[in-house]
This record gives C-alpha cells, sequence and structure tokens, in this order.
C-alpha cells in the first residue's frame, strides 16, 4: 500500500502559468516533507521542503503548502518556464522508528 | 569532480554474471544510500549506510550486496540476477542519517538483466 500517492502521472502548462502539483499521504506520524525534480538522465535534484509546524514555505519560484488535516501537499510553481519541464517527486518522512523517505511515484510536468 | 557520482551509467548483464556498481561522493557527508526504481514504481530505499555501518536493509534479497569502505563510497555487488531486477539503481547521501536532512543524488545506473 503506497503512504505517499502522486495521482496525477502527468501535467501540461502554458509558459508562464501556474503549475500546481499534488501529493497525498496516509500517515499522520510523517512530518517532514520534500520535493525533488527530475530531469532525465539525471538523479533527482532537491528542490523545496516542509515542516509539519508550518503549512507554507516559499522560495523564488516555487511554494509548497501543507494541509495537515487533508493529509495533503502541493507544489506550486509560477510562472512555469520551459526548464521546469521534469519529473517531480514529493517524498515524506517519520521521525520515529526510521527516518527513512517514502517517495511518491512522480509526476511529469510539461510547461 | 563534485556532487554524488555514479558507474557505470548503463549496465547490461546475464543473470549468472557477477558485475559492481560504484558511487561516490564528493561532499563530505556521512550517510550513503541505495535506492532502486523500477517503471512507474517509486523509489525505494534499499541500503542505508551512516559512518560506515549498515543502519538498514530494507528486506533486500541477498543477491544485492552492499560494501562501503569509507564514508565517501559506497558499493553495489550483483550476483545472479533476475529480469526484474532491471531498474535504475541511484545512490544518494546525506550529511547523517538523522532528522531532516536533505539527500543528494547521484545521476543513477540503468541496469537491464538479460
Amino acid at each position: 500500500d503506497q503512504q505517499v500517492k502522486q495521482n496525477s502521472p502527468s501535467l501540461s502548462v502554458q509558459e508562464g502559468r501556474i503549475s500546481i502539483l499534488n501529493c497525498d499521504y496516509t500517515n499522520s506520524m510523517f512530518d517532514y516533507f520534500l520535493w525533488y525534480k527530475k530531469y532525465p538522465a539525471e538523479g533527482p535534484t532537491f528542490l523545496i521542503s516542509i515542516s509539519s509546524i508550518k503549512d507554507k514555505n516559499e522560495d523564488g519560484r516555487f511554494t509548497v503548502f501543507l494541509n495537515k488535516s487533508a493529509k495533503h501537499l502541493s507544489l506550486h510553481i509560477v510562472p512555469s518556464q520551459p526548464g521546469d519541464s521534469a519529473v517531480y517527486f514529493c517524498a515524506a518522512r517519520g521521525t520515529s522508528g526510521t527516518y527513512k523517505y517514502i517517495f511518491g511515484t512522480g509526476t511529469r510536468l510539461k510547461v | 569532480e563534485t556532487g554524488v557520482t555514479q558507474t557505470p551509467r548503463h549496465l547490461v548483464m546475464g543473470m549468472t554474471n557477477k558485475k559492481s556498481l560504484k558511487c561516490e561522493q564528493h561532499l563530505g557527508h556521512n550517510a550513503m544510500y541505495w535506492y532502486k526504481q523500477s517503471a512507474k514504481k517509486p523509489l525505494e530505499l534499499m541500503f542505508v549506510y551512516n559512518f560506515k555501518e549498515q543502519t538498514e536493509n530494507n528486506s533486500v534479497p541477498s543477491r544485492f550486496s552492499p560494501e562501503c569502505p569509507n564514508s565517501s563510497h559506497l558499493f553495489l555487488h550483483l550476483h545472479t540476477l533476475q529480469p526484474e531486477d532491471s531498474a535504475l539503481y541511484l545512490c544518494a547521501s546525506s550529511q547523517d542519517w538523522a532528522f531532516q536532512e536533505t539527500q543528494y543524488f547521484g545521476p543513477g545506473t540503468r541496469l537491464l538483466v538479460l
């Protein structure tokens, strides 16, 4: 059973518009979340993170929102640029027992 | 070189072969990881080494054997693999195997088992 789900395998957005990538999780013990971006033939690169003590974190064009009650995470990219075309993975981690990250299956964004 | 490097980038092997994947990190980190990414599946953590000691083995079959001679190098020894082991194998490192540490990934080795 997947604990971290990215239900949209792909997303297409026009240049200059907002891209919204979504991620849902099931484990209420998760309290730290990350987004990674992956280009073809490269490893994932860290993009932005958020702790459960916050509901928003912003870094330039990238903003991550966390809704703990809904167990939902989203990444907003504004404005979207062609160079943002990549696969985006969300990952979640608990803080007790094991520190391992659980990854979603990714969403392919095309701008 | 900077960051996390992996060699080879591509590998084709038969089920009776023995091969090794190599990972090197130039970030001064103390924790290193092996992940497997199969088609349309999420990244799966395989092994974790922290200060050269294995701290996590995620129920990985014994045909995969990790080795961490020092904090900068990590190997994955492969023997008698199955076709379903074909996947992208990613190495990552972080400062420590601890709370809220960002992991930095290498480019991966794409493995095909015939």
